[in-house]
């Protein structure tokens, strides 16, 4: 079985320029999540989707970061315009069912962002 | 105060050692738990769901208290391979949103 795929899986941009992440999740996982890790933190959560709907995006900052999940199958994460404290590892995950709150959430690789 | 929290590391312990990690959470009504691993510049991956009756894989045996609102990690017989940061996590009722802490660096040395 694939695995959740990400790209870019490095990027690096300088302050107040934009930048979008793309995550493939595992075939017919109905949720999908953003997290942001910056070092020597542990992931925080930033938004949730179920199938295409948002279920939780209280600690997204609006004001620079958007995210989509077209049809429920792929999404892009969105930073415009991109700030030094946004250096972190960006991280998607995804869940099987979405109905029992036990299934197990499986990552992909990461992208590792760097704003100079 | 933080959602889920855990022992400040890092914990250095010699090969064959039996260390052990705890967490707590904040909300009563979480209702999944898990411990994580997460190799460096790697992303985290499941070691262990949590029970209630509490749980053991191998050298690895997993505790949760609901009255006290806290997971535990034992492992036992430590082994070179076990470095690693070792995340607790919660996930809640609801939207099953997933809360995971900042994690417990362990160094096992030879």
């Amino acid at each position: 079985e694939a695995g959740v795929a990400q790209s870019p899986r490095y990027k690096i941009i300088e302050k107040r320029q934009s930048v979008a992440f793309w995550c493939n999740p595992i075939s017919g996982h109905a949720t999908l999540y953003w997290y942001q890790q910056i070092l020597g933190q542990g992931p925080k959560l930033l938004i949730q989707f179920q199938n295409n709907g948002v279920v939780d995006d209280s600690q997204l900052p609006k004001d620079r970061f958007s995210a989509e999940r077209l049809k429920g199958v792929d999404s892009t994460l969105k930073i415009q315009p991109a700030k030094l404290e946004d250096s972190a590892v960006y991280l998607c995950a995804s869940r099987p069912s979405g109905r029992a709150v036990s299934d197990t959430q499986y990552f992909g690789p990461g992208t590792r962002l760097t704003v100079l | 105060r933080k959602e889920v929290e855990q022992d400040p590391g890092p914990f250095n312990v010699p090969e064959g050692a039996t260390v052990a990690f705890n967490c707590t959470y904040s909300n009563s009504a979480s209702q999944s738990f898990f411990w994580y691993r997460q190799d460096c510049r790697k992303e985290p991956k499941l070691l262990m769901s949590v029970y209630s009756s509490g749980n053991e894989d191998g050298r690895f045996t997993a505790q949760l208290n609901r009255a006290s609102q806290y997971i535990s990690l034992l492992i036992r017989d430590s082994k070179l391979s076990d470095s690693a940061t070792y995340l607790c996590v919660v996930r809640n009722t609801g939207g099953f949103k997933t809360i995971f802490g900042a994690g417990t660096r362990l160094f096992v040395k030879a």
